[in-house]
């Protein structure tokens, strides 16, 4: 079974924090994203890496960086947490090109103090 | 990318076909329809995709329009655990890989 992996389902940090978010994979998959969603907002992507140590910017990455040392994990950082980034975030992965799915993780629900 | 366009929510008697629209009417020649669902608190899952021709699997049947300019995701005999957000989209030249979201149907399957 393909496999995304989420490090944590559920996650409180205080406002200030530096908060990692780890994503894992198991298919061998080039590209992986980070999507937060949040009610009334749908899921809205924050960054996408198409290879290791490659990224590019999604429609929200104010307030967030990203890191892939590795092809296998592809981790979100917020710099310093905000309430404002309380949210369900989401992980996903698939190979290249078009004819190709995506897998997601299960979630992390952060919450921000 | 061509935009989707879906209705906000739907109903489905269990144990009957639902038949889920997705109208794309700006779509290119290269361009593939994906459905995805969310069931709650869950991440998304891939249900099918296609380019031109129809397609089925396990999960369900797509259908799309000879001009390509509309779609219909078919689950053909609806269960409870079929409650969910569906997400017709698009992927082209423009998105490459990656995989962007519209609000998608809230679909709900009534006993």
């Amino acid at each position: 079974d393909v496999k995304v992996t989420q490090s944590s389902r559920y996650l409180v940090k205080r406002t200030g924090e530096k908060v990692f978010l780890e994503c894992v994979q198991d298919m061998d998959h080039e590209n992986m994203f980070w999507y937060r969603q949040d009610p009334g907002l749908g899921l809205r992507l924050i960054y996408f890496s198409y290879d290791v140590k490659m990224k590019e910017k999604g429609d929200i990455p104010e307030g967030y960086s990203v890191s892939r040392e590795k092809k296998e994990r592809f981790s979100l950082i917020l710099e310093s947490a905000s309430t404002n980034q309380t949210s369900m975030y989401l992980c996903a992965s698939n190979r290249g090109g078009l004819n190709t799915e995506a897998f997601f993780g299960q979630g992390t629900r952060l919450t921000v103090v | 990318d061509a935009k989707t366009t879906q209705p906000p929510s739907m109903d489905c008697a269990e144990g009957r076909a639902a038949n889920l629209p997705c109208n794309h009417s700006t779509i290119s020649g290269n361009e593939y329809v994906y459905w995805y669902r969310q069931i709650h608190s869950q991440g998304p899952q891939y249900i099918i995709h296609g380019l031109k021709n129809n397609e089925t699997n396990e999960m369900a049947s797509l259908i799309i329009t000879e001009d390509r300019k509309s779609s219909t995701l078919i689950l053909p005999h609806a269960t409870l655990r079929d409650t969910a957000v569906y997400y017709c989209i698009v992927r082209g030249l423009v998105s490459e890989d990656k995989v962007i979201f519209g609000p998608g149907t809230s679909l709900s399957v009534i006993p």
